[in-house]
């Protein structure tokens, strides 16, 4: 079966700092791999989604950067944090479209705190 | 533009009572829609998958329709427990995003179940 590890679950970091995320899939090949941010009292915003290593695509300018060093590994990154950067980040991953049904599955969720 | 509407915002009700919780999206040229909870400071649990071939899908307690001309889905929860207390997210995987498989999701339902 497939899971998703998404690491580390809880970050408290100063303003100015660098950021790293991981997440890694188990029991696929050829994912699409999602992060999206969920902010205090605000809905999922998707921001950054990739078809296939190094393949990264942004949705919404901002101050993170992603990376897909292999198939099923899946890097959020920044290299000076600001406090509008605190929130809940989630990785997901899916079948591609055209492959599978499309459904979407979560990790359990990174909380950054900047400060 | 594509969007994914849920309402109410919240909604509280006795346990044991069924209820219906809405979905709402603004073009009728979806792949698949999903219905997730996620309960405070975790991920995201994928709950019901319906396609676009599909009129509904049933998990225990749980049925999902959706009628993709009038642009709605609906979750339906029989016989309500404390335990459903969460909220629940909708998200549509609209034509056109291609390989990409990006979900748009709805503000969410937060459901309170009283004993």
């Amino acid at each position: 079966s497939q899971t998703i590890h998404q690491w580390p679950a809880t970050l408290v970091q100063p303003v100015g700092s660098p950021l790293s995320l991981e997440c890694t899939v188990e029991g696929t090949s050829n994912p699409n791999l999602y992060w999206y941010r969920q902010a205090a009292g605000r809905g999922l915003q998707l921001l950054f989604y990739s078809v296939g290593i190094g393949q990264i695509s942004s949705e919404v300018p901002q101050n993170l950067s992603a990376s897909r060093p292999q198939d099923r590994q899946f890097i959020l990154s920044s290299k000076k944090l600001l406090l509008s950067d605190s929130g809940f980040y989630l990785c997901a991953w899916s079948v591609p479209v055209g492959s599978g049904t499309g459904e979407l599955f979560f990790g359990e969720g990174s909380r950054l705190t900047v400060l | 533009k594509q969007e994914v509407t849920q309402i109410p915002a919240a909604l509280s009700v006795p346990e044991g009572e069924n209820l219906v919780l809405n979905c709402s999206f603004t073009d009728s040229a979806i792949y698949n829609l999903q219905w997730f909870r996620q309960d405070p400071g975790k991920g995201l649990t994928s709950l019901l998958l319906i396609q676009s071939s599909q009129r509904e899908q049933t998990s225990g307690r749980l049925n999902a329709s959706l009628d993709k001309s009038s642009g709605r889905s609906t979750l339906y929860i029989a016989a309500s427990q404390p335990g459903d207390s969460a909220t629940y997210l909708c998200a549509v995987i609209f034509h056109g995003s291609g390989n990409t498989g990006k979900l748009i999701f709805g503000q969410g339902t937060t459901l309170q179940v009283k004993p």
